[in-house]
C-alpha cells in the first residue's frame, strides 16, 4: 500500500529565511505527487503537483518542489518565507492513473517568527 | 468561477443519529471525492464519485455512504453516528481527464465540521 511520510511535525522559521519541508513516499511505481496547504479553519489549497516530466516543479506563492526518484522524495522549498505562509502543509500521493484517492502525510505545521 | 461549496459548515449531532453532508463541485467538474480529517488519523480518503457512480472507496465501514446526482452534486451520509466520527469532512472536485489522457488535480471545499456528542 502506498504511504507518505512527513518527518517534521512542526517547523519554526524566521521571516525571510529559506524553508524546506520534507516528504517521502512509498509506492511501487511513480505516483502523482502533490503539496497542499491548509490555513486554520480552511480547506486545502493546492500549491503544486508533479505528474511527469521536469522533476523541479514550480507552484503558487513562490513555492517549488523537487521530485527525486532515487530517494522517493518530493520536498517543498521556498527561498524566503513570509509571515502569511504560516499554516499546515500536506504532502499527498495518488496512484498513477488517477489524481483522486489521495493518500496524505500527517502534515507539517509551519510557524513563522517575525 | 465559484469554488467547491459544502453545506452545512458546522453540524452537531448525538450518537446514534444519522447525518447528510452536501457538496457542490466547481462548475464543469464531474469527479467528487470525500475525505475525513481528524487529529488522530489525519486526512483519509472516503470515496470518489464520477458520473453518478462510485469509482473508488477507502477503508471505512458501511455506515459511511455517498451518492452523486446528475448535476455532479454529491452527498455523503453517515448512519448510527459514533463519537469517533467527529471530524472535518472535506469534499474535493476535479475535471475529467483531458483528451490527451492527463489527469487534473482536486480542488477542495472548506469542509463541514461535524461534532458528535
Amino acid at each position: 500500500a502506498q504511504s507518505v511520510t512527513q518527518p517534521d511535525i512542526h517547523i519554526t522559521v524566521s521571516e525571510g529565511a529559506s524553508l524546506e519541508l520534507r516528504c517521502n513516499y512509498s509506492y511501487g511505481a511513480t505516483p502523482y505527487l502533490f503539496w497542499y496547504v491548509q490555513s486554520p479553519g480552511q480547506g486545502l489549497q493546492l500549491l503544486l503537483k508533479y505528474f511527469s516530466g521536469d522533476t523541479l516543479v514550480q507552484g503558487i506563492k513562490g513555492f517549488e518542489a523537487e521530485f527525486k526518484r532515487s530517494q522517493s522524495s518530493f520536498n517543498l522549498r521556498k527561498p524566503s518565507v513570509h509571515w502569511s505562509d504560516a499554516a499546515e502543509y500536506f504532502c499527498a500521493v495518488a496512484p498513477t492513473g488517477t489524481a483522486s484517492k489521495l493518500t496524505f502525510g500527517t502534515g507539517t505545521r509551519l510557524q513563522v517568527t517575525l | 468561477k465559484a469554488g467547491v461549496t459544502q453545506t452545512p459548515r458546522y453540524l452537531i449531532k448525538t450518537r446514534g443519529q444519522q447525518v447528510t453532508l452536501s457538496c457542490s463541485p466547481i462548475s464543469g467538474h464531474r469527479s467528487v471525492s470525500w475525505y475525513q480529517q481528524t487529529p488522530g488519523q489525519g486526512l483519509q480518503f472516503l470515496f470518489e464519485y464520477f458520473s453518478e457512480t462510485q469509482r473508488n472507496k477507502g477503508n471505512f465501514p458501511g455506515r459511511f455512504s455517498g451518492r452523486q446526482f446528475s448535476n455532479s452534486r454529491s452527498e455523503m451520509n453517515v448512519s448510527t453516528l459514533e463519537l469517533g466520527d467527529s471530524a472535518l469532512y472535506l469534499c474535493a472536485s476535479s475535471l475529467p481527464r483531458t483528451s490527451g489522457g492527463s489527469y487534473n488535480e482536486q480542488f477542495f471545499g472548506p469542509g463541514t465540521r461535524l461534532t458528535v456528542l
